[in-house]
């Protein structure tokens, strides 16, 4: 089984601010099944990125995605303050049996 | 518009059952794979189970495997998760996901199940 890693377990920035999150893989993934998620408080998930590189509909262009083999970054360009949340990183192993994985999430909060 | 509106959730005691259900609407549902997803209170996210557009293929987590049966109506835009033997480590807000490509497109809302005695 794969298992993420996220970095850092919180980031504490203020808005304006550069938001930089890892995510890293146990093993080689494919770039195509790594996807990024946010989390506000009492709401479910939201896709942010997919494909490690592609964002979702409606999702603005200061967020974006990168990285490849076991290294994955989600940044956010300059914090908004709807962007405090909590960030998982997910990939998806094709094999006989599919296996779906989660980073354990970073924590962004307002320093 | 796609919404995913979980139901069937609630307090059960260790060993007990329960049944969700999911409506879907503002899609095709019968072209989608779908998936349940839970999250324990203050914790991350656990992948649970999957099924396929026709319901022929259906993968579990190990956690569940055994446990849990997850089954679907396209007919009725409906999907259920059947929980059997249920431990206090179920205890999670369990989303219905719409997947597409490996990537959990949309949520719904949630259904809390709490196991305990």
């Amino acid at each position: 089984e794969i298992v993420l890693t996220q970095s850092p377990g919180t980031l504490s920035l203020s808005p304006g601010e550069r938001a930089t999150l890892s995510c890293r893989a146990s093993q080689t993934i494919d770039s195509k099944y790594l996807a990024w998620y946010q989390q506000k408080p009492g709401q479910a998930p939201r896709l942010l990125i997919y494909g490690t590189n592609r964002r979702a509909i409606g999702i603005p262009d200061r967020f974006s995605g990168s990285g490849s083999g076991t290294d994955f970054t989600l940044t956010i360009s300059r914090l908004e303050p709807e962007d405090f949340a909590i960030y998982y990183c997910q990939q998806y192993g094709n094999g006989n049996s599919p296996r779906y994985s989660f980073g354990q999430g970073t924590n962004v909060e307002i320093k | 518009e796609v919404q995913l509106v979980e139901s069937g959730g609630g307090l059960v005691k260790p060993g007990e059952s329960l049944r969700l259900s999911c409506a879907a609407s503002g899609f095709t549902f019968s072209t989608y794979s779908m998936a349940w997803v839970r999250q324990a209170p203050g914790r991350g996210l656990e992948w649970v189970s999957s099924i396929d557009s026709r319901g022929d293929r259906i993968y579990y987590a190990d956690s569940v495997r055994g446990r849990f049966s997850f089954s679907r109506d396209n007919a009725k835009n409906s999907l259920y998760l059947q929980m059997k033997s249920l431990r206090a480590e179920d205890t999670a807000l369990y989303h219905c996901v719409r997947l597409l490509n490996g990537y959990y497109e949309y949520w719904g809302q949630g259904a809390l199940v709490t196991v305990s005695s």
